[in-house]
Parts: C-alpha cells; sequence; structure tokens
C-alpha cells in the first residue's frame, strides 16, 4: 500500500504571503503510462473536498492562478503565492497511481 | 452539470449491514472513462476512499476493508450502490460519493456530493 505523509500538518498564513505544503509517497507516483496521478483538493469547513491540482501540476476548471502544483516521483509540492482568506481550510494530497490513498491533511488558517 | 447525492440511514446498530446509494446527474455511468467513487471522513479526521466502480463494471476496494465492501450500479436509474457488513462504532463517518473521468486526463472525483453521516451505535 501506499502511505502519504504531509508536512506540515498546520499552517497559520498571513494574508497575501505565500504558503507552501508538502507531500511524500512511500513509492513512486509514477505510473507505467509515464502519468503522474498525484492530486490535491481543497476541503472547506462543512464542505465536501474539491479538487485543486490533477496529475501534479495542472489546475482544475475554476481554480485561481494562485495555486500551483509541482513535484515528481515521491516529493509534491503545492503552492499558494499569495494567501486570501477564502483559502482556508484542510488540504489534502492523494495519489491513484495504484488505488488510492489520501495523505492526512494540512489544516491552513489565517494569522 | 454533474450532480451527486448520497442516501442512506443515519443510524445503524453494530454487526448491521449499511447500505449507501448515490444518485448523480449529469453523466452517465456507461461513458467510457467515467467512475464513481465512495470516501468517507470520520469525525475530525482524514479522508479515505474505500472504492470505486467504473463505466465497464470493473471495481476496486480499499484492501483494508474489501472483506466488508461491495459496489454496484443501476446505470438505468444512474445509482451507484456501496453495501458495507459488520458495521462498527469506529465506522462513524461521512460517507461521500464522487465523479471520476479519465478524458485526455485523469480527473479524480472532480465532482462530489455533500455527503451522509452515518453514526454506528446500538
Amino acid at each position: 500500500d501506499i502511505v502519504m505523509t504531509q508536512t506540515p500538518l498546520s499552517l497559520s498564513v498571513t494574508p497575501g504571503q505565500p504558503a507552501s505544503i508538502s507531500c511524500k509517497s512511500s513509492q513512486s507516483l509514477l505510473h507505467s503510462n509515464g502519468n503522474t496521478y498525484l492530486f490535491w483538493y481543497l476541503q472547506k469547513s462543512g464542505q465536501p473536498p474539491q479538487l485543486l491540482i490533477y496529475e501534479v501540476s495542472n489546475r482544475f476548471s475554476g481554480v485561481p492562478d494562485r495555486f500551483s502544483g509541482s513535484g515528481s516521483g515521491t516529493d509534491f509540492t503545492l503552492k499558494i503565492s499569495r494567501v486570501e482568506a477564502e483559502d482556508v481550510g484542510i488540504y489534502y494530497c492523494m495519489q491513484s497511481t495504484q488505488l488510492f490513498t489520501f495523505g492526512p491533511g494540512t489544516k491552513v488558517d489565517i494569522k | 452539470q454533474i450532480t451527486l447525492k448520497e442516501s442512506g440511514p443515519t443510524l445503524v446498530k453494530p454487526t448491521q449491514t449499511l447500505t449507501l446509494t448515490c444518485t448523480f446527474s449529469g453523466f452517465s455511468l456507461t461513458t467510457s472513462g467515467v467512475g464513481v467513487g465512495w470516501i468517507r471522513q470520520s469525525p475530525g479526521k482524514a479522508l479515505e476512499w474505500l472504492a470505486i466502480i467504473f463505466w465497464d463494471d470493473d471495481k476496486r476496494y480499499s484492501p483494508s476493508l474489501k472483506s466488508r465492501l461491495t459496489i454496484t450500479k443501476d446505470t438505468s436509474k444512474n445509482q451507484v450502490v456501496l453495501t458495507m457488513t459488520n458495521m462498527d462504532p469506529v465506522d462513524t463517518a461521512t460517507y461521500y460519493c464522487a465523479h471520476r473521468i479519465y478524458d485526455r486526463s485523469l480527473f479524480n472525483f472532480d465532482y462530489w456530493g455533500q455527503g451522509t453521516l452515518v453514526t454506528v451505535s446500538s
């Protein structure tokens, strides 16, 4: 089974400042077809998760360009260039190279 | 416009079987590349993937819960049903269903239902 870890687990950010979340997998997420199936979600309070990033670095429809994803192999990063109040919530990474596994989540709040 | 909605009992007793239904619209589970998955979230905890069914009736289950889960689809009703046997209080969670499609890229769980809270208690 692939295990996902995230750091930090909690992050307090000043509005307008950048933020970065790391996600690591216990095995490479490079699929035999050459794609890497790493996704990022944001779950706001009382809501279901919403897809932010698919396949490592592609923003889903309607996601602001202040969100960006990068990485390869076992190490991945979600960056928010300038945090806004509406970005508060819990961020999860998820792999689907081998079944599906979510990370433990990173709680982001505003200072 | 894709929508999904979970339905089922809000309270089940320990050892009982849980049956949840995901009713969806805006897509067809006969379309190549489409899938519907189930994910749960215990109160205050992280997301946990449970199962997924694909357009071709292929099914995948969480290894840790595989013996207790069954996922099926009824394409005529636009529904996916998840059953979980031998329920325990630790299974108390909000259960979500979510859409997935492979269309030149893989969009895993791009649309979610609002979730349904299931409490396991005697």
